[in-house]
């Protein structure tokens, strides 16, 4: 069964540090790899989607990278704003689980960013 | 493009009481969900849809029931409200097929069962 962890589960940075956010998963058989954002009482906002074929994808000051075979992915942030503070979470897009059975998104349980002024 | 929309916003539920959640998505996505976010498990999936009139269960089904009878909405039934349904339901589409896409997620309704 796939899982997917994501340490730390929250962070503190003063504003204008450059930050790494870690995403764990156990199975490497994915899809693809989404990283989202969720602000409080909010949905969610896609931030990058990296398919199982690359190695990292960029978007302004984010960059995420993939590595299938460790199971593992990054999320970095350059130069943190306060407006950057929200929960970040990752999920693999997974084969379903039978023959005929339809791909589902496992999600990590997030990282919550604080960005300090 | 207004993407995936959800109503209501909020709603709040007695116990044994029924109501349906409504997700619209003006994207021609093939593959609807709908997952369900509660503090320390994360984002779990419902039910989900690969079409109009195919719908099949995810990991927590128990209580729940889906239609997909045009390409733009799946609606999540509650059958008879619990306090364990109490959550924020989100709903998410993209296209489905052999090559590997986005996913994209509803606002979400949050729903109180007392």
């Amino acid at each position: 069964k796939q899982e997917v962890t994501q340490i730390p589960a929250a962070l503190s940075v003063p504003e204008g540090e450059n930050l790494v956010l870690n995403c764990s998963f156990t199975d490497s058989a994915i899809y693809n790899l989404q990283w989202f954002r969720q602000d409080p009482g909010k949905g969610l906002t896609s931030l990058l989607l990296i398919q199982s074929s690359q190695r990292e994808q960029t978007s302004g000051r984010l960059n995420a990278s993939l590595d299938k075979s460790s199971g593992r992915s990054t999320l970095y942030i350059a130069a943190s704003q306060p407006g950057d503070s929200a929960t970040y979470l990752c999920a693999v897009r997974v084969p379903g689980a039978s023959q005929g059975g339809s791909e589902k998104l496992v999600f990590g349980k997030g990282t919550k960013l604080t960005v300090n002024p | 493009n207004a993407g995936v929309t959800q109503t209501p916003k909020f709603q709040v539920l007695k116990t044994g009481q029924s109501m349906t959640l409504q997700c619209a998505q003006d994207m021609n996505h093939e593959y609807m969900s709908w997952y369900r976010q509660d503090p320390g498990m994360g984002l779990r999936l419902i039910h989900y849809s690969v079409g109009a009139g195919i719908t099949d269960q995810g990991e927590v089904p128990n209580g729940y029931n889906v239609s997909r009878s045009t390409t733009e909405d799946f609606p999540l039934r509650l059958l008879s409200a619990a306090p364990s349904q109490t959550s924020v339901y989100f709903c998410a589409s993209s296209r489905f097929g052999q090559m590997s896409y986005e996913q994209y997620f509803g606002p979400g309704t949050r729903l109180t069962v007392t």
